[in-house]
């Protein structure tokens, strides 16, 4: 089982371009995730995924889109970066949200660069 | 909102030198304290979760504990590879997101 894997592991955009983070989970998880990692501050959900068909905003949803392209697959879209976009981006999954064994696996994270 | 505080921020320890991390938090109606590892580098890992207070778990040099306001991760006669950031989160009753304390990282000395 690879878990949770994430591409591209680096990016460098310039303001303003587009990009998609990719995620795929091999555990037949129904819940996914996607997190944003900034120095002092902490994981921050940006969305997530309850079940195939369905996403919901997290704490900071501005500037991104998602797709939850299958039960394997969710991805984040950036459509005009911005330097404030600079972070280490996570993707996660667990079993289902409405359960009380709840715990999260992440991926290895991508790292990008807005300059 | 779910608040969750670390500290230290950092921890610097000898090689068998025991310590302890804590994590305080202010939730409505935990659903979960949840116990990550971060390597440099890479995503986290999940260790533990503790459901009540008075619950311990525990992994190697690691144990959990949990009270009705904090949890403290022990770390038992550390090893360098015990180096780390290690993260906690809870979950809330009335949530359906963990909310993440911002770490303590933890340098073990040979």
């Amino acid at each position: 089982n690879a878990g949770v894997t994430q591409t591209p592991k680096f990016q460098v955009l310039k303001t303003g371009q587009s990009m998609t983070l990719q995620c795929a989970q091999d555990m037949n998880h129904n819940s996914m995730y996607w997190y944003r990692q900034d120095p002092g501050m902490g994981l921050r959900l940006i969305y997530y995924s309850a079940s195939e068909g369905t996403t919901d905003k997290g704490e900071v949803p501005n500037g991104y889109n998602v797709s939850r392209l299958n039960k394997r697959e969710f991805s984040l879209r950036l459509e005009s970066a911005a330097p404030s976009q600079t972070s280490v981006y996570f993707c996660a999954s667990s079993e289902a949200i409405q359960e009380n064994s709840y715990e999260q696996y992440f991926g290895p994270g991508t790292r990008l660069t807005v300059t | 909102e779910d608040q969750v505080t670390q500290s230290p921020e950092a921890l610097r320890l000898q090689e068998g030198e025991s310590s302890s991390l804590n994590c305080s938090y202010t939730v409505s109606g935990l659903r979960g304290l949840f116990w990550y590892r971060q390597d440099p580098g890479k995503g986290p890992e999940f260790l533990f979760t503790l459901y009540s207070a008075g619950e311990e778990k525990e992994k190697e040099r690691l144990k959990a504990t949990l009270t009705k306001k904090e949890s403290f991760l022990h770390i038992t006669a550390p090893k360098p590879e015990d180096s780390a950031t290690y993260l906690c989160a809870v979950r809330g009753s009335n949530d359906y997101k963990l909310s993440f304390g911002a770490g303590t990282t933890v340098t073990v000395r040979a």
